[in-house]
């Protein structure tokens, strides 16, 4: 199984609040680990990649950060919400073994709305 | 910018018709996917093809992929209503330590 988790499913907070957005994935281990952000109508934009545990790339400047203390965890946080921040985040994990090594597999999403 | 672009942005067509979207990209790629996004949901892998692949088949699904114009295009047979969704193609570049970059995605109404 690839399954992906992701909580919660919607949050809705304040400007200037913090965030912690978590991911946990089931499947192999060591997997290549993303966090996406999607805003309303659009594609998705790469937002963090890791490799493993506590090895974090960043793919834009962001008034967010991302971290990895377990194999199998992925965390998406900032510590000041702005507006711009709202969107639905996506965490993914790129596939396991066999024909799926190439495709990822998707959370269910978090819907973020900063008021 | 976005690697993928997939055209048109929006179609809408009765059910038992056939869909195509398009997508174009820039640079070299590995492979090339698509995936399906529900409204508010997360995406779900379609199909790949690789970059030695012309044509690939999956059901009612048939996907082309020219290397030589760097586009795709994904079509859908015998269209239903239950694959009204959001279609994003979606490439692994060459050394692009294994990430996938998406296209802006096409979203697909099919009426009853």
């Amino acid at each position: 199984s690839q399954t992906i988790h992701q909580w919660p499913a919607t949050l809705v907070q304040p400007v200037g609040s913090p965030l912690s957005l978590e991911c946990t994935v089931e499947g192999t281990s060591n997997p290549n680990l993303y966090w996406y952000r999607q805003a309303a109508g659009r594609g998705l934009q790469l937002l963090f990649y890791s490799v493993g545990i506590g090895q974090i790339s960043s793919e834009v400047p962001q008034n967010l950060s991302a971290s990895r203390p377990q194999d199998r965890q992925f965390i998406l946080s900032s510590k000041k919400l702005l507006l711009s921040d709202s969107g639905f985040y996506l965490c993914a994990r790129l596939g396991g073994q066999g024909g799926s090594y190439n495709e990822q597999f998707f959370g269910p999403g978090t819907r973020l709305t900063v008021l | 910018s976005q690697q993928g672009e997939e055209d048109p942005q929006a179609l809408s067509i009765q059910e038992g018709e056939n869909a195509t979207m398009n997508c174009s990209y820039k640079t070299s790629i590995n492979n090339l996917q698509w995936y399906r996004q529900n409204s508010g949901r997360g995406l779900v892998h379609l199909i790949l093809i690789r970059s030695n692949e012309r044509e690939k088949h999956s059901g009612r699904l048939r996907v082309t992929l020219d290397t030589s114009k760097k586009s795709s295009s994904l079509l859908i047979t015998a269209s239903r209503a239950a694959d009204t969704a959001s279609y994003f193609c979606a490439t692994f570049s060459r050394g692009s330590a294994r990430q996938l970059t998406f296209g802006s995605g096409t979203q697909l109404t099919v009426l009853p």
